[in-house]
Formats: C-alpha cells, structure tokens, sequence
C-alpha cells in the first residue's frame, strides 16, 4: 500500500507515555482523516482534515491530538490513555472531502495501552 | 440522521458460486454509497461506488453492487467466488447533508471455500 503509509504499524505504551501516529498520503489529496477500529464496533469518524485546516472533530478527547503540517502528512499525538483507548488508528485521504469522494486508507496502527 | 446496515455477520460461499453481501441505509437525502474489502492486518480498500446515474456499479476484483433506491439497498455481488476473496467487507454511506462523516456498518465476514 504505497498510497497512504502509517508508522508505526504496531505500538505499545504505557497510560503515561506520549507517542505520534504519522500518516502520509502519496496521492496529491487535499482531504486527511483520522479512523478508530475497535473490534464489534463500527469505525469511527474522529478528525477531518482539509488543505491542513481541522473541520471535524467527532468529540474526541483531548488526550488525542491531531496535527496536519501540510496536505501530505497527519500526526495523532497520544498522551495519557486509557486501556479502552486500545484500537486499530487508520489514516485516510481522499481527493476533496466532498460526500461524492471515496477514502483511501493506509494499513493502520495497532494501538495497546497498558 | 443516516445510517447502514449490514444484517448479516458472516457469510459462507462455496469457491465458484455467486456471492451477495447484503447493504440497506437510512439517509435524509440522495444517498452516496461505498464498498470497501479489509483483509486481515490491513486497512481498508475501495471497490466501488454509487453516486448517479447507472443503478447497477462495477468495482474492483470483479465486484458489482446494484442501487435499489425503493428497497433502500445497496448489496455487493460477485458472479463466482474465489478463495482469496475471504475478508471483511464494509458498507458506507454519506448524503449532501451529513458532513464529513462516512458512515460505516459493521462489517460482513465473507468466508469462501475451496
């Protein structure tokens, strides 16, 4: 998957570490975005990113921290967590953020908080 | 509000037989609707997707879905099944309306043997 690449792709820490997800879209989009996969449940929409301007936050606490330096790359910065915070974070871009676009998604961190 | 629906948690088909993996919404306007493959340890991938026109939509891998607006479904077909077509499937909806927010059920396994 060279489109959208995600490093780490697995990560342990501790609820008292801080640690950055990054995410880089190879693919000259303009929209970013940040997923949470946890097992039985849906995926959940948390930031949304447009030419590096924020313009969704899905009610994410602020223990996660987006930032978007430039219409390629994506950071989650990661501080105090919670073991229920434990997911697969998937990043995704797309070509605007319109409705009629479809997301293309890099491979995902694996997230376990201890 | 809007919203889909996968009814079905797994589906099993046999190598070589046709395959459906079914998709209803619930959406305020026009619907635009998206089909994604997860195989396991990766993210997710785009197949398909309805936005206009043609009711019957062709994807990758040799996938099909067929928009059926007076039974609100948007189901997945694929005439003869391969093995490596085993992996979760994702249905997602977006209107005009409803933001940034790709809207996804929650997933059906597809299990195809030899």
């Amino acid at each position: 998957e060279t489109g959208v690449t995600q490093t780490p792709r697995h990560l342990v820490m501790g609820m008292t570490n801080k640690k950055s997800l990054k995410c880089e879209q190879h693919l000259g989009h303009n929209a970013m975005y940040w997923y949470k996969q946890s097992a039985k449940k849906p995926l959940e929409l948390m930031f949304v990113y447009s030419l590096e301007e924020r313009v969704e936050n899905n009610s994410v606490p602020s223990r996660f921290s987006p930032e978007c330096p430039n219409s390629s790359h994506l950071f989650l910065h990661l501080h105090t967590l919670q073991p229920e915070d434990s997911a697969l974070y998937l990043c995704a871009s797309s070509q605007e953020p319109g409705p009629t676009y479809e997301q293309y998604f890099g491979p995902g961190t694996r997230l376990t908080v201890t | 509000a809007q919203s889909v629906a996968q009814p079905e948690d797994q589906v099993n088909v046999a190598e070589g037989n046709p395959l459906t993996v079914k998709c209803t919404y619930s959406v305020s306007g026009n619907p635009y609707l998206f089909w994604y493959v997860q195989y396991p340890n990766r993210g997710l991938q785009f197949l398909l997707k309805y936005i206009t026109g043609d009711n019957l939509v062709k994807g990758s891998y040799g996938f099909e879905a067929e928009f059926n607006k007076s039974q609100t479904s948007f189901h997945l077909k694929k005439p003869s099944a391969l093995v490596s077509d085993s992996a979760l499937y994702f249905c997602a909806v977006r209107d005009r309306d409803s933001g940034y927010a790709l809207n996804f059920g929650k997933g059906t396994s597809l299990l195809v043997t030899p």
